[in-house]
């Protein structure tokens, strides 16, 4: 079965540029979450939708950031402009719904951010 | 609010040895736990998880883990290390039913020496 599929896996562009990372869920999974991952911060939830509908933001670190979900097979997490703090790993990650919040989540690699 | 730690930024191990990752929790109601572990340049992958019942669950590559409620922790577990265990490990932790995110730990890298 496929996995997540994220993409690019690498994006090096400079300070200032749109970045757009995409994530492919897991066919049948309802929810989809987006991550960063620094060495200083660990991972850090971005923000999660629930059949499509973003339900919690909050870890957005900036108005800069934005992310959408026009569909249950698509997701694209945006920064706009980038800075160089915004270099990370980005991942995507997706989960079925039911099992009573037993299901684990299922990450794609990651997108590896470097802004010069 | 719920919470995970793993105390231990590092664990080194010889390769044949038992090995131990720690991990406690911190939540308000019955918890949901896990374990994934991170190779370089790859996404986290799922081990194992306890929801209910027996308290040593057992996963993917010969891992387990140990619920232990009196002392909330869920300790990741391996008889006999490899050196293709070296990675790095997470503990997360759910509260609600549902599909809320789940709460990780900061990481644990395991290093098995041969």
């Amino acid at each position: 079965d496929a996995g997540v599929i994220q993409s690019p896996r690498h994006e090096v562009t400079e300070m200032g540029q749109e970045v757009t990372l995409r994530c492919k869920p897991i066919s049948g999974h309802n929810s989809l979450f987006w991550y960063r991952q620094t060495m200083m911060r660990g991972l850090e939830l971005l923000i999660y939708f629930n059949n499509n509908v973003p339900i919690d933001d909050s870890g957005m670190p900036e108005d800069r950031f934005s992310a959408k979900m026009p569909n249950a097979s698509f997701s694209t997490l945006k920064i706009q402009p980038s800075e160089p703090r915004d270099s990370a790993v980005y991942f995507c990650a997706s989960s079925p719904t039911g099992g009573q919040g037993g299901q684990p989540q299922h990450f794609g690699d990651g997108t590896r951010l470097s802004i010069l | 609010a719920q919470s995970v730690a793993q105390p231990e930024d590092q664990v080194n191990v010889a390769e044949g040895n038992p090995l131990t990752v720690k991990c406690t929790y911190s939540v308000s109601g019955n918890p949901y736990l896990f374990w994934y572990v991170q190779y370089p340049n790859r996404g986290l992958q799922f081990l194992l998880k306890y929801i209910t019942g027996d308290n040593l669950v057992k996963g993917s590559y010969g891992f387990e883990a140990e619920f232990n409620k009196s002392q909330t922790s869920f300790h990741l577990k391996k008889p006999s290390a490899l050196v293709s265990d070296s990675a790095l490990y997470f503990c997360a932790v759910r509260v609600s039913s549902g599909n809320t995110p789940l709460v990780f730990g900061k990481g644990t890298r395991l290093s098995v020496i041969a």
